[in-house]
Formats: C-alpha cells, sequence, structure tokens
C-alpha cells in the first residue's frame, strides 16, 4: 500500500487565487511529521512547511497552511494568493516513527499558475 | 538558506565510466541522504548516513556506493556507469527529527 498518495497529478489555479493540494498517508505508527516541499523545474527541492503529528494546530508559513486532518489522515496544503512563481512540481513527504528521519516521498503534483 | 553542495550540475558520460557525484554540507549536520528520482517522479531513498563512517542502503536498491569519512562530505560513487542510471540525484542532509532534510540543487546524469 502507498504510505503517501497525491491524487492530483496537475492543477491549474489563477494568479491571486488559493489552491489546495492534496495528501493523504498511511501509517499506524502514532508519532509522525508531515512535509511539503516545492520543486521548480531547475529540479532542488525546496522545504515549505512541516506538520508533526502532535502538533494541536495547523502548521502555517507565509502564504503556506497545512490543513491537517488526522482521523481522515489527510495534510493538504493550501497556497494563498498564488502567485506565477508557484509554478512547480509539490510533493508530500513522511517520516514515519520516531526512530527515523528516512522520508516517503508522494508521486507529486504539477500546479501551473496562470495570470 | 540551506549550505549543500552538489557536482557536478549536470553530467554526459559514456557508458563503463567510473563517475563520483560530489555533496557537501557546511551545517554540521550528521544526518545525510541521497535520493534518485526520474523525471517527474517521485524521489527515492537510496542511501542514507547518521554520521561519519556510518552508512545504510535505502529502500531504493542501487549499484552506486557511498562514504562518510567526513561530517561534511558524502559522495556517490558509480563503478561502471550504464544507460540505467540516467536519473536525477539529489542529496540532503538534516538535524533529524522535526527538522527539515536540507536539499542540493542535484545531479542531472544521462549515461549514453
Amino acid at each position: 500500500a502507498q504510505k503517501i498518495t497525491q491524487t492530483q497529478p496537475g492543477m491549474f489555479v489563477q494568479e491571486k487565487e488559493a489552491v489546495t493540494l492534496d495528501c493523504t498517508y498511511d501509517t499506524s505508527d502514532p508519532s509522525y511529521g508531515l512535509f511539503w516541499y516545492k520543486q521548480p523545474s531547475s529540479g532542488e527541492m525546496i522545504f515549505l512547511i512541516y506538520q508533526g503529528s502532535y502538533d494541536q494546530q495547523n502548521a502555517t508559513e507565509g502564504r503556506y497552511s497545512l490543513n491537517f486532518q488526522k482521523a481522515r489522515k489527510s495534510a493538504n496544503l493550501v497556497i494563498s494568493a498564488s502567485q506565477l512563481g508557484d509554478s512547480a512540481m509539490y510533493f508530500c513527504a513522511m517520516r514515519e516513527g520516531r526512530d527515523t528521519d528516512k522520508l516517503i516521498f508522494g508521486t507529486g503534483t504539477r500546479l501551473q499558475v496562470f495570470p | 538558506e540551506a549550505d549543500i553542495y552538489q557536482t557536478p550540475r549536470y553530467l554526459v558520460i559514456g557508458t563503463g565510466k567510473k563517475i563520483t557525484l560530489e555533496c557537501s554540507q557546511t551545517m554540521g549536520h550528521d544526518k545525510m541522504y541521497w535520493y534518485q528520482q526520474d523525471p517527474g517522479m517521485e524521489l527515492h531513498l537510496i542511501h542514507y548516513s547518521y554520521g561519519v563512517n556510518s552508512t545504510e542502503k535505502g529502500d531504493l536498491s542501487s549499484e552506486s556506493t557511498v562514504s562518510r569519512i567526513r561530517t561534511e562530505h558524502f559522495p556517490l560513487t558509480l563503478e561502471s556507469a550504464r544507460p540505467s542510471h540516467t536519473s536525477q540525484y539529489l542529496c540532503a542532509s538534516s538535524l533529524g527529527g522535526h527538522q527539515p532534510q536540507h536539499f542540493g540543487d542535484g545531479t542531472r546524469l544521462s549515461i549514453l
């Protein structure tokens, strides 16, 4: 079974609008962490936001926020006020368990922002 | 900004050559990782290290090898490159736990 599932291969959004990128995860470990990364066409991976399984509040970083629904095992990324520079691949990743730092990545969502 | 560097950025080379991809970080992180990524696909962990003289294979089997003689340096070697090794290779480092992994710019490797 897939540990991290990103069901949207591609998304389009108009500039200045908000967009939600979906991520669901599968783990039986009560301790885990969820990360979102952005990968522009140049190839580097840019860390955006982190949510720990015990965090009480949804994480926010500037225009990025994480809609964390623990019971549904979902950790959707919300980008507010989209900009043309937000066009990129977005990957959700999970660190599973307390004793590992390895990340498991989803297949990614390609976001395209149009004027 | 994370200080992790990968060289070369691009490499096109013939089959059978020995290749070393360099990765260095100046953050003093004990934990370092190598990922392989085909175009438009997810990242797969191929090697990781939790400190000097410690290396482990990742979840994706790879013919490459790694070494960790110094904290800041984590090179990846392919003894005899083949076209199936064509991919992007990304190096990362972290403090671990809830801290994110910081990535280099990657090496795009093409074996002819």
